[in-house]
């Protein structure tokens, strides 16, 4: 079993504030790291995968960093709008075929 | 496009009885999994597969079992239903030979057992 961790649990920030979260995870064996966000009542939907050391990704105002040196990526939200409000989720791949999945950040963006 | 399907998306059980769980896709993704979502315990893996005939336990396979007859179905089994089984339960699938490619999800089958 790995452990994978996430924080903050939650978090509220104004509209229009920047905001980050971490995920942390084992660097042994680390295949990917994949981001998805989770919306109150629906199924969590992929945001990012990230497999080699100091990846970035970015779409639209969202974007990931991976160093899996050390073991963790951070998510970070530019001007945060209140549709931003959303559980996100981190989990790590290794080469066992499984998804170990952190226990999320919950997000609330206040208009 | 449906994607990911699970049926039901509600059920009651009572201790002792037994359901499958069904999670149907349409993308012909070899691998399939199914977790579970307890409050503060994020996903937990149950079960997953990586195609049709093959599959293995995850993290908390105790109570349920699965099978991999085809490429679109994996079904999810409880036996004798527990109370700790109550639980949000998601079916996911991903493409290809390799696990860097993002998970797809169904919309989940909230489970209560009385």
């Amino acid at each position: 079993i790995l452990n994978v961790e996430q924080s903050p649990q939650s978090l509220h920030v104004q509209e229009g504030d920047s905001t980050n979260f971490t995920c942390s995870f084992p660097s042994s064996n680390f295949y990917a790291l994949h981001w998805y966000r989770w919306e109150t009542a629906k199924s969590p939907e992929a945001l990012f995968v990230m497999t080699l050391n100091g990846d970035e990704k970015k779409k639209g105002r969202i974007s990931a960093t991976l160093n899996t040196k050390e073991g963790y990526s951070y998510l970070y939200i530019k001007g945060s709008q209140p549709e931003d409000s959303a559980t996100y989720l981190c989990a790590m791949t290794n080469t066992g075929n499984q998804f170990y999945f952190g226990t999320g950040t919950s997000l609330t963006v206040i208009p | 496009n449906a994607g990911v399907t699970q049926t039901p998306k509600f059920r009651i059980l009572k201790i002792g009885q037994s359901m499958t769980l069904q999670c149907t896709q349409d993308m012909n993704h070899n691998y399939m999994y199914w977790y579970r979502q307890d409050p503060g315990m994020g996903l937990k893996l149950i079960y997953y597969s990586v195609g049709a005939g093959i599959t293995d336990k995850g993290e908390v396979p105790n109570g349920y079992n699965v099978s991999r007859s085809t490429t679109e179905d994996f079904p999810l089994r409880l036996e004798l239903a527990a109370p700790s089984q109550t639980s949000v339960y998601f079916c996911a699938s991903s493409p290809g030979q390799n696990i860097n490619q993002p998970q797809h999800f169904g919309d989940g089958t909230r489970l209560s057992i009385l």
